[in-house]
């Protein structure tokens, strides 16, 4: 079964600290995604990775950057976290058309 | 515009009632993929189903079905005798470009009541 685990489940920040949430899948999947989810608006994405050091933006990449220094793990990294960062983050990975297997999900919180 | 599009935000039926979910969808790929998910209150994304463009065969698992329609661009699902495990937020989604991006709907929470 392939599985993408993600490092946290809930995480708590202040307002400007500089938070990473990772994401590893073990399955050698090409693309890597980072998605936001929020009441009445689904899913957006916000990176996406589709190879080792290649990233490109989504819907909504302002205020967040990523990193992918190897193939089974993708960073998404808050500068300089906001309220308005507080939501459920999501990542996926996926072979080249076929579906996305989804991690668990990291509910941030900035206060 | 909205690649997908989900009109119903959220639909309440009684246990045993069908259910349709629309999804209408927005592409001038001619490869493409749609997918359903499904998000129960745990909130893992649980796969249903994928269907490529070239393939409008409708398809049906036990209690689901999918209809893919081409020539209106919508992928509905529908749940047969809908049973309170049913209740969850249901995902429509699109893919399509070289490197797979992936565009969902803004979701339809259906609640089945007993």
């Amino acid at each position: 079964d392939v599985k993408v685990t993600q490092s946290s489940r809930y995480l708590v920040k202040r307002t400007g600290e500089k938070v990473f949430l990772e994401c590893v899948q073990d399955m050698d999947h090409e693309n890597m995604f980072w998605y936001r989810q929020d009441p009445g608006l689904g899913l957006r994405l916000i990176y996406f990775s589709y190879d080792v050091k290649m990233k490109e933006k989504g819907d909504i990449p302002e205020g967040y950057s990523v990193s992918r220094e190897k193939k089974e793990r993708f960073s998404l990294i808050l500068e300089s976290a906001s309220t308005n960062q507080t939501s459920m983050y999501l990542c996926a990975s996926s072979l080249r058309w076929d579906r996305e297997y989804f991690g668990p999900g990291t509910r941030l919180t900035v206060t | 515009a909205q690649k997908v599009t989900q009109a119903q935000t959220e639909i309440s039926v009684v246990e045993k009632e069908d259910v349709t979910l629309d999804c209408v969808y927005e592409t001038r790929d001619t490869t493409y993929y749609l997918f359903w998910y499904k998000q129960p209150p745990s909130g893992e994304l649980v796969f249903l189903i994928r269907r490529n463009s070239f393939d409008e065969q409708n398809e049906i698992s036990g209690r689901y079905s999918w209809n893919f329609q081409k020539s209106t661009s919508s992928f509905n699902f529908t749940i047969t005798a809908s049973q309170v495990v049913d209740s969850a937020v249901y995902f429509c989604a699109l893919g399509e470009g070289n490197f797979n991006k992936f565009y969902f709907g803004s979701g339809t929470k259906l609640n089945v009541k007993p």
